[in-house]
């Protein structure tokens, strides 16, 4: 099993550019969370999909910030403008059906937006 | 609001130095809580899950307890690969509606 797979691994962008993270969730697994971890707020969950359909996305912080999962084996995180705060690493983790004992959680996108 | 906090923010120990971390949490509706192992540049680990005060579970040289407003990990007689931050969560929420709430970890370095 490949485990969950995110890319890029890094991206290093400009302020006011968009940034797209990408994650491919385990297959079998119908639960995907996108959470953030800094320095400052430590590890934070963003939003969360059942069966492809976003359950909570308390979690994000701005308009800025959109997720999509088209499908069972593919979801996004996008940042339009993206911003110097928005510099984290931003993990994939999947489940079942959301077990969060069961959560694996990918390598991780490390963000820096100059 | 929901907290979750977690001392020492960093433990340095020798090898064999027993010790324990611990993860105090002030949250309504506490459904389960959480320990996680990091290692550096990876994604964090899943090691135990407690739901009830007087709750026990052990891993090799882990052992996670709860109570009703802390829990602990103890770790016995440490060997330089148990390094790495230990994260605490508890789930909160009902039914489908539950998250995680992270506290901010304890970095631990075992030295041989």
């Amino acid at each position: 099993d490949a485990g969950v797979i995110q890319s890029p691994r890094h991206e290093v962008t400009e302020m006011g550019q968009e940034v797209t993270l990408r994650c491919k969730p385990i297959s079998g697994h119908n639960s995907l969370f996108w959470y953030r971890q800094t320095m400052m707020r430590g590890l934070e969950l963003l939003i969360y999909f059942n069966n492809n359909v976003p359950i909570d996305d308390s979690g994000m912080p701005e308009d800025r910030f959109s997720a999509k999962m088209p499908n069972a084996s593919f979801s996004t995180l996008k940042i339009q403008p993206s911003e110097p705060r928005d510099s984290a690493v931003y993990f994939c983790a999947s489940s079942f059906s959301p077990r969060w004992e069961t959560q694996y959680f990918g390598p991780g996108t490390r963000l820096l937006v100059l | 609001e929901d907290q979750v906090t977690q001392s020492p923010e960093a433990l340095r120990l020798q090898e064999g130095e027993s010790s324990s971390l611990n993860c105090s949490y002030t949250v309504s509706g506490l459904r389960g809580l959480f320990w996680y192992r990091q290692d550096p540049g990876k994604g964090p680990e899943f090691l135990f899950t407690l739901y009830s005060a007087g709750e026990e579970k052990e891993k090799e040289r882990l052992k996670a307890t709860l109570t009703k407003k802390e829990s602990f990990l103890h770790i016995t007689a440490p060997k330089p690969e148990d390094s790495a931050t230990y994260l605490c969560a508890v789930q909160i929420g009902c039914l489908i509606r539950n998250k995680l709430v992270f506290g901010a970890g304890t970095i631990l370095r075992v030295k041989s």
